[in-house]
């Protein structure tokens, strides 16, 4: 089947603007997890859901980010008045689910590369 | 917190064996994780462990030792499509505790 999806591929905005980033999870998927990569780096956790609930919000920078995930499917991961310091890879990864799967493993997505003007 | 320590970049030749250390100092664990990364791509899943000892697979092994928070990934008989970065990964602890913790990331490169 597919894997983890996610739109734009790019995006290039200027400082201020909002913009918002989808991630489409594999089919059958209870948990979505959103991360930022820099180059070079290992990735950076944010959120993570649980159906449609968030679990875990810990990870988010700064309340110019927010994340949902409505029908426990597709998520938006959100930045408000986007800042130059938010250019970034930003993954999105799915899995099954602990109550489903022992491991849990996450696979990810080709990832939205954000470029702040 | 999770603080996750590996090598930032090692060199090997075809067909030699790469060893890529992982230490890590957290404040709960509930599994270990092992990701390779091709250069623009995303980290694809290589191993597991949550127990003591070795787990292999194929070409690939992962070693753990929980009371030495120590990880160990081997690569042998190293082909060139194995130059990547290698992404070592901790789990939290707890029932709804699933976030990874990343380390840097060891970029491998392998010469002919």
């Amino acid at each position: 089947g597919a894997g983890v999806s996610q739109s734009p591929r790019y995006k290039v905005t200027k400082r201020g603007q909002d913009v918002a980033l989808r991630c489409d999870p594999i089919s059958g998927h209870v948990s979505l997890y959103w991360y930022r990569q820099a180059l070079g780096q290992g990735p950076e956790f944010l959120t993570y859901f649980n159906y449609e609930a968030q679990q875990d919000k810990s990870g988010l920078p700064n309340d110019r980010f927010s994340a949902e995930r409505p029908e426990g499917s597709i998520s938006t991961l959100t930045i408000q008045r986007t800042e130059q310091r938010d250019s970034a890879m930003y993954r999105c990864a799915s899995s099954f689910g602990r109550a489903r799967s022992i491991t849990d493993t996450q696979y990810f997505g080709p990832g939205t590369r954000l470029t702040v003007l | 917190g999770q603080n996750i320590d590996q090598p930032t970049e090692m060199t090997a030749t075809e067909g030699a064996i790469v060893q890529i250390n992982c230490t890590y100092q957290t404040s709960g664990f509930n599994g270990l994780f092992w990701y390779q990364q091709h250069a623009g791509e995303a980290p694809t899943f290589l191993s597991y462990n949550v127990l003591d000892g070795l787990e292999e697979k194929g070409r690939f092994s992962s070693f753990l030792s929980r009371s030495k928070g120590y990880s160990y990934l081997l690569l042998k008989e190293l082909q060139m499509k194995d130059s990547a970065s290698y992404l070592c990964a901790v789990r939290d602890a707890g029932a709804a505790g699933n976030k990874l913790t990343f380390g840097g990331g060891t970029r491998v490169l392998v010469k002919p």
